[in-house]
């Protein structure tokens, strides 16, 4: 079972609201990475960071922003929800293990927003 | 474009069969290969890594090819049970050294 946790688990909100997704790992993973997924649909990147300060955006467009102040939290914000936003949100960490690395997902966050 | 192409059916097996799943890829060159399980809901689980120069890995029930020339790998899961029904992704490493996930094929084994 991988260290890797994400709350809420499920969030119900209305337009406009500013919401942040918390991912938080005690792997010691330098790298980190936010994926959108809707409904029986493909993992798409939407933010990745390599360590302490370092963040990028990935292959799709968000308008969701991250952070990365210590190495064990990833949190992601939207400043003003939309029922666009709606879909389920998973954090990832990679690390090293047996001479490969891996991501290690956490349980996702389910957003809805009305 | 770089695209990655997993079975667009979902698969339906029998309880007892091997259950064989496709992955195809595009305009990659991926030094490694790696296959994920989804249960609904949840955030998919790490289950095996091919690298370029294997062409064959096993682990318990599960048996990955990869033919870089064919840019396939198959993943097999053998005497296959209804605990295995689940969405299966492959991934490999972009251009951008980010891994790019397929959409991955659902596998229903039937007690």
């Amino acid at each position: 079972e991988a260290d890797i946790y994400q709350t809420p688990r499920y969030l119900v909100i209305g337009t406009g609201k500013k919401i942040t997704l918390e991912c938080s790992q005690t792997m010691g993973h330098d790298k980190m990475y936010w994926y959108q997924q809707d409904p029986g649909m493909e993992l798409h990147l939407i933010h990745y960071s390599y360590g302490v300060n370092s963040t990028e955006k990935g292959d799709l467009s968000s308008e969701s922003t991250v952070s990365r102040i210590r190495t064990e939290h990833f949190p992601l914000t939207l400043e003003s929800a939309r029922p666009s936003h709606t879909s389920q949100y998973l954090c990832a960490s990679s690390g090293w293990s047996g001479g490969q690395e891996t991501q290690y997902f956490g349980p996702g966050t389910r957003l809805l927003v009305l | 474009s770089q695209k990655i192409e997993q079975n667009s059916e979902a698969l339906n097996i029998q309880e007892g069969k091997t259950a064989t799943l496709t992955c195809n890829y595009t305009n990659y060159s991926p030094a490694y290969l790696q296959w994920y399980r989804q249960d609904p809901g949840r955030g998919p689980v790490f289950l095996l890594l091919i690298r370029e120069n294997e062409k064959e890995k096993r682990k318990e029930r599960l048996k990955v090819t990869f033919d870089t020339t064919l840019k396939q790998s198959l993943f097999h899961i053998t005497a296959s049970q209804p605990a295995d029904s689940a969405t299966y992704l492959c991934a490999l490493e972009g251009s951008a050294r980010q891994l790019t996930f397929g959409s991955g094929t659902q596998l229903t084994v039937l007690p």
